[in-house]
């Protein structure tokens, strides 16, 4: 599976939007890409997944470029709860296989 | 609410020691992936089964072990513990194939006495 890079950490102010990079630039043409958050010591919590084209769903909208080498995770109004630590993840259609987390993105919501 | 049930929640046990958790996975997913996550390793795929066949190994241990019943419910097996084998594992269902994501459950942690 291809490898991500993420900032280790961003903060973002209550209410506005926060926006989280993702660069994986070796990502093969059957490979999804995958948000995962996880709060505290809690089970990671799926967010949004996309191939190719920008996906959005109640949580949060996910911009893949062209040449599907970035992506970025858009919480459009963050609150306190959505603090935790955000994982971007590549991996194959298949649906087999673990997943690979890195050490993700710790975004603070500041009040 | 993921749909994913784990127990026991926390689990307090001695070296030398054999544990057992337990996995139920939503309702409809074949596929079960068991996670390892310590505070050195970060989280680490360990095992996955499909429809009760074993379909990919990671970095588990030869002291562990799991399987997965014809319910689809799945159990991993730790023995021989050692301190350093104190960590959340998490189990993950997914339905498998055409890219549907993992869903968590929320753990058990395990305490190496």
């Amino acid at each position: 599976d291809a490898k991500t890079t993420q900032p280790p950490s961003m903060d973002c102010a209550e209410g506005r939007a926060a926006n989280l990079p993702c660069n994986h630039s070796t990502i093969s043409g059957n490979e999804y890409v995958y948000w995962y958050r996880q709060i505290h010591s809690q089970g990671p919590q799926y967010i949004i997944h996309g191939l190719k084209n920008n996906e959005t769903n109640e949580m949060a909208s996910l911009i893949i470029t062209e040449d599907r080498k970035s992506s970025t995770l858009i919480l459009p109004h963050a609150t306190l709860r959505d603090t935790a630590v955000y994982y971007c993840i590549v991996n194959n259609a298949r649906g087999a296989d673990g997943l690979t987390f890195g050490k993700g993105t710790h975004l603070i919501i500041q009040p | 609410d993921s749909g994913v049930t784990q127990t026991p929640k926390h689990l307090i046990t001695a070296t030398g020691q054999r544990v057992t958790l337990r996995c139920s996975p939503r309702s409809g997913d074949l596929s079960v992936y068991w996670y390892q996550q310590s505070l050195d390793q970060g989280l680490q795929f360990l095992i996955q089964y499909y429809n009760g066949e074993e379909r990919a190994k990671g970095n588990i241990l030869e002291r562990f072990s799991a399987q997965q019943f014809p319910d689809l419910h799945s159990e991993l097996n730790l023995s021989s513990l050692e301190l350093g084998d104190s960590a959340l594992y998490f189990c993950a269902s997914s339905v498998s194939g055409d890219g549907q994501p993992q869903h968590f459950g929320d753990g058990t942690r395990l305490s190496i006495l």
